[in-house]
């Protein structure tokens, strides 16, 4: 069974860092694409960033430069540094387990970690 | 690519059918549209992927069809579960996007 925990939630001044962190179970997370995904109060669901199962990471326009994503293969956890916080960037943020075959999907996912970015 | 929904919201009774809409800014492949359910305080869920596959467990009153930039999810027989927001979502090869989301609600 694929399990997917998000941590590394809470509350942040605007400017501030933190580092949410995802542990997979269940599969092979060394071949598997991930992706963050948020909703933020009130909004719909926006796709944040992806890593590949190369390495090869992709980013929202809204967050590059300040967020990076990254993966521990050793520990099959998956990272999301964010930098330069902004109050936008108030959200549950959801980690999710890409698939390409047959097609893209992405079926598994974290129930989510909610970012508080305040003064 | 903006992916456009509609309605914003739906209001139907439990047994009726519902049909939601996704219109793309320009034309995609089939296989790059999925469609999402979402209810608060709950992960998404996968309901059809490549436009028209359903996916794991979902039932078969879930049915996706379209192509090009006009795609459609339809609901047979709301149950009382249905009830919630939905969303579609293209998988590009360098971003993705959803759509803004369909509220079914309750009539």
């Amino acid at each position: 069974e694929v399990q997917l925990l998000e941590s590394g939630g809470g509350l942040v001044q605007p400017g501030g860092s933190l580092r949410l962190s995802c542990a997979a179970s269940g599969f092979t997370f060394t071949s598997s694409a991930m992706t963050w995904v948020r909703q933020a109060p009130g909004k719909g669901l926006e796709w944040v960033s992806t890593s590949g199962s190369s390495g090869t990471t992709y980013y929202a326009d809204s967050v590059k430069g300040r967020f990076t994503i990254s993966r521990d293969n050793s520990k099959n956890t998956l990272y999301l540094q964010m930098n330069s916080l902004r109050a936008e960037d108030t959200a549950v943020y959801f980690c999710a387990k890409d698939e390409f075959i047959p097609a893209a999907r992405t079926e598994d996912w974290g129930q989510g970690t909610l970012v508080t970015v305040s003064s | 690519i903006v992916l456009t929904q509609s309605p914003g919201t739906l209001s139907l009774s439990p047994g009726e059918r519902a049909t939601l809409s996704c219109r793309a800014s320009q034309s995609v492949s089939s296989s790059s549209l999925a469609w999402f359910q979402h209810k608060p305080g709950q992960a998404p869920r996968l309901l059809i992927y490549g436009a028209s596959n359903r996916a794991t467990g979902i039932p078969d009153r879930f049915s996706g069809s379209g192509s090009g930039t006009d795609f459609i999810l339809t609901i047979n027989r709301l149950e009382p579960e249905d009830f919630a927001v939905y969303y579609c979502q293209h998988y590009g090869s360098i971003s993705r996007t959803f759509g803004q989301g369909t509220k079914v609600d309750i009539k």
